[in-house]
Formats: structure tokens, C-alpha cells, sequence
């Protein structure tokens, strides 16, 4: 079992909808959490981190579920620059690493 | 930008052949972090160095190395390159070792390919 699974993608959506992505982690130690955006061919760049509380940052919401071991993000009205692969990533306690999910691929058309 | 450069963009090597990767992190940056982004995939970590020395490794064999220089370079060093080395390597630097507190700035990657 991988230690960070996604959605498998890609997520084909119009302009104006909102998308979400899920994540589950297997290491019951992992401490904290992370969403990375990637454009294509491009590095990773730091979306947003995720608390217990759930956070917001514009149209972007993600959430945290400790006891299911469950990350998520959603994206509100979607826009075309939006596209991108989105990679869920968490930070083992006692680890000073990052693991990544192998992403999901969202395409905002017209 | 993130202020974390690599060199080359991209490489071309044949199967055997031995490269180099170099890695610039922003100043007062003392952990540099390598990973290895297959097509397809998430970015795998291959090995982590603080202060100049190795601080954690992943799940890939010796012929993956490194250094980390004083002046915030590194570099990670393959030998005998396998077909199955062709990847996007990514480094990325961070004030300290607080994962859960210190934003990992990544550099824009290196495009091996191993014929």
C-alpha cells in the first residue's frame, strides 16, 4: 500500500465548477500536511498546508480528517490557470522528508 | 521564484555513464533535499543533507550520492546510469530540519534522460 494515495485523475471540468480531490495517508505518524501545485514540467510550488481545523485561502478549502487519515482540497469556480497537477504531501514525525502522492491532473476547459 | 537554481536543465547520458547534478539553495539555507519525479509520478526522496552531512535517506542504492558545500550548493552524483534513471530531479532547500514548519522551496529540476 502506497503511503500517499490520490484520486487517479485527470479531472476534466469547465470553467466555473468546483472540483474536489481526495488523499489518504497509511502512516498514522505523519504530523503534518500539504498541498503542492504542479504545472506541467514545472517543480512542485507550495499551495496551501493543512490543519485539523480546515483552512481557506480564496477559492481554495482543504481539510483534514486525523481519524481517517483523509486530506482534501476543493476548489471553488474554477479557472482556467487552474490546470495543473495537484500532489497531496505529508511530513512523518521524526522525519524531516517530504512523501508525495503521484497527483492528480485537473483540466479547466472553456 | 523561489531563489533555488539547478544546472544543468537538461541531460542526455547513455546507459552506464556517470552524471552529475548541481543544486543552488537560497542563502542561509543549511538542508538541501533531493528527489527523484518519474514520469507519471510524485517526487521520491533520494536523500537529505544538513550542515553538510547526509541527514536521511530514501529507498534507492548506493550509486545515488552526494555532497553539500558551504557556500549552499550541492550536488547528487549517479553511477552506472540505468534506463530506469531517466527522471526530473528535483532538489530543495529549507532554513532548518522543521518539515512541519519549514516551507521546502524546490528548484526548477534537472531532465535526465538515459538512453
Amino acid at each position: 500500500r502506497k503511503e500517499v494515495e490520490q484520486d487517479p485523475g485527470p479531472f476534466n471540468v469547465p470553467e466555473g465548477a468546483t472540483v474536489a480531490f481526495n488523499c489518504t495517508y497509511s502512516n498514522s505518524a505523519s504530523q503534518s500536511f500539504f498541498w503542492y501545485r504542479q504545472d506541467c514540467r514545472k517543480e512542485p510550488k507550495l499551495l496551501m498546508s493543512v490543519y485539523s481545523s480546515g483552512n481557506e485561502d480564496g477559492r481554495f478549502t482543504a481539510q483534514l480528517n486525523r481519524a481517517s487519515q483523509y486530506i482534501s482540497l476543493l476548489i471553488r469556480d474554477s479557472k482556467l490557470s487552474d490546470s495543473a497537477t495537484y500532489l497531496c504531501v505529508v511530513n512523518i514525525r521524526g522525519y524531516s522528508t517530504l512523501t508525495f502522492g503521484k497527483g492528480t491532473m485537473l483540466l479547466v476547459s472553456p | 521564484e523561489t531563489g533555488v537554481t539547478q544546472s544543468p536543465t537538461h541531460l542526455i547520458k547513455t546507459r552506464g555513464q556517470q552524471v552529475t547534478l548541481r543544486c543552488s539553495s537560497q542563502s542561509g539555507h543549511n538542508t538541501v533535499s533531493w528527489y527523484q519525479q518519474a514520469l507519471g509520478q510524485g517526487p521520491q526522496f533520494i536523500f537529505q543533507y544538513y550542515r553538510e552531512e547526509e541527514n536521511g535517506r530514501g529507498n534507492f542504492p548506493p550509486r545515488f550520492s552526494g555532497l553539500q558545500f558551504p557556500n549552499y550548493s550541492s550536488e547528487l552524483n549517479v553511477n552506472a546510469l540505468e534506463l530506469d534513471d531517466s527522471a526530473l530531479y528535483l532538489c530543495a532547500s529549507s532554513p532548518g530540519l522543521e518539515t512541519s514548519t519549514d516551507t521546502q522551496y524546490f528548484g526548477p529540476g534537472t531532465r535526465l534522460t538515459v538512453l
